[in-house]
Protein backbone atom coordinates (compact mmCIF):
# COMPACT_ATOMS: atom_id res chain seq x y z
CA UNK A 1 0.00 0.00 0.00
CA UNK A 2 1.09 3.70 -0.94
CA UNK A 3 0.48 6.59 1.41
CA UNK A 4 1.90 10.26 1.49
CA UNK A 5 2.06 12.55 4.73
CA UNK A 6 2.74 16.44 3.90
CA UNK A 7 3.83 18.26 6.31
CA UNK A 8 1.84 22.01 6.95
CA UNK A 9 -1.51 22.29 6.03
CA UNK A 10 -0.44 25.86 6.07
CA UNK A 11 2.62 27.70 4.94
CA UNK A 12 2.94 31.34 4.67
CA UNK A 13 6.18 32.70 3.01
CA UNK A 14 7.02 36.26 1.83
CA UNK A 15 6.77 37.02 -2.18
CA UNK A 16 10.26 36.22 -3.76
CA UNK A 17 11.09 33.81 -0.33
CA UNK A 18 11.90 30.46 -1.13
CA UNK A 19 8.95 27.54 -0.90
CA UNK A 20 9.10 24.59 0.47
CA UNK A 21 6.19 21.87 0.67
CA UNK A 22 7.23 18.95 2.03
CA UNK A 23 5.69 15.55 1.26
CA UNK A 24 7.25 11.92 2.65
CA UNK A 25 5.94 8.95 1.30
CA UNK A 26 5.83 5.43 1.64
CA UNK A 27 5.82 2.59 -0.99
CA UNK A 28 6.33 -0.76 -0.40
CA UNK A 29 6.96 -0.71 -4.27
CA UNK A 30 8.81 2.11 -6.11
CA UNK A 31 6.82 4.40 -6.42
CA UNK A 32 5.51 7.47 -8.81
CA UNK A 33 4.97 10.49 -7.01
CA UNK A 34 3.39 13.54 -8.72
CA UNK A 35 2.72 17.14 -7.11
CA UNK A 36 -0.77 19.20 -7.85
CA UNK A 37 -1.97 22.71 -7.78
CA UNK A 38 -5.69 23.80 -6.86
CA UNK A 39 -6.51 26.89 -7.40
CA UNK A 40 -9.38 28.35 -5.45
CA UNK A 41 -13.35 26.77 -7.10
CA UNK A 42 -10.80 24.34 -9.97
CA UNK A 43 -9.98 21.43 -10.86
CA UNK A 44 -6.16 19.56 -9.91
CA UNK A 45 -3.43 20.96 -12.32
CA UNK A 46 -0.52 18.65 -12.39
CA UNK A 47 2.70 20.40 -11.41
CA UNK A 48 5.19 17.32 -12.07
CA UNK A 49 6.03 13.54 -11.91
CA UNK A 50 8.64 11.58 -10.60
CA UNK A 51 8.50 8.22 -12.98
CA UNK A 52 12.50 7.07 -11.96
CA UNK A 53 13.99 8.91 -14.82
CA UNK A 54 15.63 11.36 -13.28
CA UNK A 55 15.58 12.16 -9.46
CA UNK A 56 15.57 15.90 -9.83
CA UNK A 57 12.28 16.93 -11.57
CA UNK A 58 11.30 20.09 -13.35
CA UNK A 59 7.94 20.94 -13.43
CA UNK A 60 5.83 24.16 -14.62
CA UNK A 61 5.49 27.95 -13.10
CA UNK A 62 9.61 26.98 -11.76
CA UNK A 63 8.26 24.41 -8.81
CA UNK A 64 10.89 21.50 -9.01
CA UNK A 65 11.41 18.67 -6.77
CA UNK A 66 13.80 16.31 -5.79
CA UNK A 67 13.26 12.63 -5.07
CA UNK A 68 15.22 11.37 -2.09
CA UNK A 69 15.14 7.28 -1.19
CA UNK A 70 17.12 7.59 1.42
CA UNK A 71 14.61 10.13 3.16
CA UNK A 72 11.41 8.72 1.92
CA UNK A 73 11.30 12.59 0.42
CA UNK A 74 9.54 14.30 -2.12
CA UNK A 75 9.57 17.96 -1.21
CA UNK A 76 8.63 20.69 -3.65
CA UNK A 77 10.57 23.96 -3.72
CA UNK A 78 10.52 27.27 -5.58
CA UNK A 79 13.34 29.74 -5.56
CA UNK A 80 10.98 32.70 -5.64
CA UNK A 81 8.00 32.89 -4.91
CA UNK A 82 4.78 35.12 -6.80
CA UNK A 83 1.94 36.43 -5.75
CA UNK A 84 0.33 33.82 -8.30
CA UNK A 85 1.42 30.77 -6.41
CA UNK A 86 -1.04 31.40 -4.22
CA UNK A 87 -3.14 28.02 -4.29
CA UNK A 88 -3.17 24.32 -2.31
CA UNK A 89 -1.14 21.63 -3.51
CA UNK A 90 -0.87 18.15 -3.33
CA UNK A 91 1.49 15.16 -3.64
CA UNK A 92 -0.11 12.16 -4.65
CA UNK A 93 1.61 8.57 -5.26
CA UNK A 94 0.86 6.02 -7.52
CA UNK A 95 2.10 2.43 -7.68
CA UNK A 96 1.42 1.59 -11.45
CA UNK A 97 2.19 4.34 -13.77
CA UNK A 98 0.21 4.24 -17.04
CA UNK A 99 -2.90 3.19 -14.89
CA UNK A 100 -2.68 5.36 -11.97
CA UNK A 101 -4.55 4.83 -8.68
CA UNK A 102 -3.48 8.03 -6.73
CA UNK A 103 -3.35 8.14 -2.93
CA UNK A 104 -3.03 12.07 -2.22
CA UNK A 105 -2.00 13.61 1.14
CA UNK A 106 -4.02 15.92 2.56
CA UNK A 107 -2.62 19.37 0.96
CA UNK A 108 -0.31 21.93 1.71
CA UNK A 109 -2.59 26.05 1.34
CA UNK A 110 0.22 28.14 0.59
CA UNK A 111 -0.27 31.74 1.44
CA UNK A 112 2.08 34.48 -0.23
CA UNK A 113 3.09 37.34 1.64
CA UNK A 114 3.19 41.10 0.26
CA UNK B 1 -10.51 19.70 -27.01
CA UNK B 2 -12.43 20.52 -24.18
CA UNK B 3 -10.65 18.00 -21.68
CA UNK B 4 -12.62 16.35 -18.87
CA UNK B 5 -16.10 18.14 -18.19
CA UNK B 6 -18.44 17.75 -15.13
CA UNK B 7 -21.85 18.39 -15.08
CA UNK B 8 -23.66 20.01 -13.00
CA UNK B 9 -21.25 22.04 -11.26
CA UNK B 10 -23.71 22.56 -8.14
CA UNK B 11 -26.35 20.56 -6.89
CA UNK B 12 -28.15 20.75 -3.80
CA UNK B 13 -30.12 17.45 -2.74
CA UNK B 14 -32.12 16.72 0.26
CA UNK B 15 -31.31 13.70 2.17
CA UNK B 16 -32.66 10.46 0.68
CA UNK B 17 -32.90 11.43 -2.75
CA UNK B 18 -31.23 10.53 -6.31
CA UNK B 19 -28.41 11.66 -8.40
CA UNK B 20 -25.98 11.01 -11.10
CA UNK B 21 -22.58 13.09 -11.57
CA UNK B 22 -21.85 13.28 -15.28
CA UNK B 23 -17.86 13.07 -16.93
CA UNK B 24 -16.95 13.11 -20.00
CA UNK B 25 -13.36 13.50 -21.87
CA UNK B 26 -12.41 13.82 -25.54
CA UNK B 27 -8.81 12.79 -24.74
CA UNK B 28 -9.39 9.04 -25.74
CA UNK B 29 -8.15 7.86 -22.30
CA UNK B 30 -8.61 4.60 -21.04
CA UNK B 31 -8.82 5.22 -17.35
CA UNK B 32 -11.30 7.58 -15.55
CA UNK B 33 -11.93 7.91 -11.87
CA UNK B 34 -14.42 9.59 -9.37
CA UNK B 35 -12.75 11.34 -6.00
CA UNK B 36 -14.10 13.26 -3.56
CA UNK B 37 -12.32 16.26 -1.72
CA UNK B 38 -13.35 17.11 1.23
CA UNK B 39 -11.71 19.63 3.68
CA UNK B 40 -8.60 18.55 5.79
CA UNK B 41 -8.85 14.88 3.42
CA UNK B 42 -7.05 15.68 0.29
CA UNK B 43 -8.64 13.54 -2.46
CA UNK B 44 -9.99 10.06 -1.60
CA UNK B 45 -10.84 7.48 -4.87
CA UNK B 46 -14.12 5.97 -5.17
CA UNK B 47 -14.59 4.47 -8.51
CA UNK B 48 -12.37 4.09 -10.90
CA UNK B 49 -12.50 2.25 -14.73
CA UNK B 50 -9.69 1.13 -16.22
CA UNK B 51 -11.31 0.71 -19.50
CA UNK B 52 -14.53 0.87 -21.25
CA UNK B 53 -16.84 -1.99 -20.04
CA UNK B 54 -14.59 -2.42 -16.29
CA UNK B 55 -15.21 -0.46 -13.06
CA UNK B 56 -13.52 -1.11 -9.91
CA UNK B 57 -13.74 -0.21 -6.05
CA UNK B 58 -11.40 2.57 -4.63
CA UNK B 59 -10.93 4.01 -0.72
CA UNK B 60 -14.74 5.31 -0.49
CA UNK B 61 -17.41 3.38 -2.78
CA UNK B 62 -19.76 2.97 0.24
CA UNK B 63 -23.22 4.77 -1.23
CA UNK B 64 -22.17 5.32 -4.97
CA UNK B 65 -22.29 3.79 -8.30
CA UNK B 66 -20.74 3.79 -11.61
CA UNK B 67 -21.04 3.50 -14.88
CA UNK B 68 -18.36 3.54 -17.68
CA UNK B 69 -20.70 4.01 -20.52
CA UNK B 70 -18.46 4.12 -23.31
CA UNK B 71 -14.94 5.09 -23.47
CA UNK B 72 -16.01 8.76 -22.86
CA UNK B 73 -18.00 8.40 -20.16
CA UNK B 74 -18.20 7.77 -16.45
CA UNK B 75 -21.22 8.75 -14.25
CA UNK B 76 -21.37 8.35 -10.31
CA UNK B 77 -25.16 7.41 -8.96
CA UNK B 78 -25.75 8.35 -5.34
CA UNK B 79 -28.86 6.22 -4.83
CA UNK B 80 -29.93 7.69 -1.54
CA UNK B 81 -28.36 10.57 -0.80
CA UNK B 82 -26.81 11.55 2.57
CA UNK B 83 -25.14 14.35 4.93
CA UNK B 84 -22.05 12.52 4.73
CA UNK B 85 -21.59 13.18 0.90
CA UNK B 86 -21.23 16.41 1.28
CA UNK B 87 -18.10 17.05 -0.67
CA UNK B 88 -16.71 18.11 -3.98
CA UNK B 89 -16.60 15.38 -6.56
CA UNK B 90 -13.71 15.53 -9.16
CA UNK B 91 -13.85 12.85 -11.91
CA UNK B 92 -10.26 12.63 -13.82
CA UNK B 93 -9.03 10.50 -16.93
CA UNK B 94 -5.31 9.65 -17.42
CA UNK B 95 -3.08 8.88 -20.17
CA UNK B 96 0.55 7.19 -19.30
CA UNK B 97 1.93 10.66 -18.27
CA UNK B 98 -0.62 12.06 -15.60
CA UNK B 99 -4.08 12.47 -14.40
CA UNK B 100 -6.26 15.50 -16.01
CA UNK B 101 -9.14 16.75 -13.98
CA UNK B 102 -12.03 18.23 -14.06
CA UNK B 103 -13.20 21.47 -12.47
CA UNK B 104 -15.86 19.80 -10.23
CA UNK B 105 -18.95 19.42 -8.44
CA UNK B 106 -19.97 20.74 -5.48
CA UNK B 107 -22.77 18.56 -3.88
CA UNK B 108 -24.78 19.68 -0.76
CA UNK B 109 -26.91 17.63 0.98
CA UNK B 110 -29.21 18.59 3.25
Amino acid sequence: AQSVTQLGSHVSVSEGALVLLRCNYSSSVPPYLFWYVQYPNQGLQLLLKYTSAATLVKGINGFEAEFKKSETSFHLTKPSAHMSDAAEYFCAVSANFGNEKLTFGTGTRLTIIP
Amino acid sequence: NAGVTQTPKFQVLKTGQSMTLQCAQDMNHNSMYWYRQDPGMGLRLIYYSASEGTTDKGEVPNGYNVSRLNKREFSLRLESAAPSQTSVYFCASSARDSEYFGPGTRLLVL
